[in-house]
């Protein structure tokens, strides 16, 4: 069974750092992971989408990859700005299988 | 990106009342879609998969009895909270995909207060 794990569970910075979220995955045959972001009391939003057959993608100042061997993936947030702050939740679909796992999100805070 | 709308966004509700609460695909079909709930400070926790055209898939330990979904064509589905109760009340979010293996979307969420 897949097991999706997110840490730290809090992280604030300074206005302008570059910072990366961490996820954890247990099951290496995760076919492709999401990241969303959601701010409080609202859906979620899709950042960005990996697929089986890729490392990395790239929105902005968003940079995400994935690393199936170790089963990790981590989101990179450039010149990180106020407007940034909210939780970040990572999710994976394994093959076979439409749902998603949701890892247990990071509360992100940017201190201007 | 795909849009999938989620209506109401709030909703408050007598104890011993239904709720109904509506997930649409605006752009593309969708032959299944996802029921969420989310505690506070919590993640998401998948309460069941709704099959256009069949029978709902509960997940262990949700009563289908207590939320009934509605599958009823490509773009909608329904989550009706029966005979709510105070615990009932949560934060409720749906989700679908054009294609299995394609970027999930979800809805706004639903805010039920049950009183």
């Amino acid at each position: 069974k897949q097991e999706v794990t997110q840490i730290p569970a809090a992280l604030s910075v300074p206005e302008g750092e570059n910072l990366v979220l961490n996820c954890s995955f247990t099951d290496s045959a995760i076919y492709n992971l999401q990241w969303f972001r959601q701010d409080p009391g609202k859906g979620l939003t899709s950042l960005l989408l990996i697929q089986s057959s890729q490392r990395e993608q790239t929105s902005g100042r968003l940079n995400a990859s994935l690393d199936k061997s170790s089963g990790r993936s981590t989101l990179y947030i450039a010149a990180s700005q106020p407007g940034d702050s909210a939780t970040y939740l990572c999710a994976g679909t394994n093959f076979g299988n439409e749902k998603l796992t949701f890892g247990t999100g990071t509360r992100l805070t940017i201190i201007p | 990106g795909a849009v999938v709308s989620q209506h109401p966004s709030r909703v408050i509700c007598k104890s011993g009342t239904s709720v109904k609460i509506e997930c649409r695909s605006l752009d593309f079909q969708a032959t299944t879609m996802f029921w969420y709930r989310q505690f506070p400070k919590q993640s998401l926790m998948l309460m069941a998969t709704s099959n256009e055209g069949s029978k709902a898939t509960y997940e262990q330990g949700v009563e289908k009895d207590k939320f009934l979904i509605n599958h009823a064509s490509l773009t909608l589905s329904t989550l009706t909270v029966t005979s709510a109760h105070p615990e009932d009340s949560s934060f409720y979010i749906c989700s679908a995909r054009p294609h299995i293996y394609t970027e999930a979307f979800f809805g706004q969420g639903t805010r039920l207060t049950v009183v």
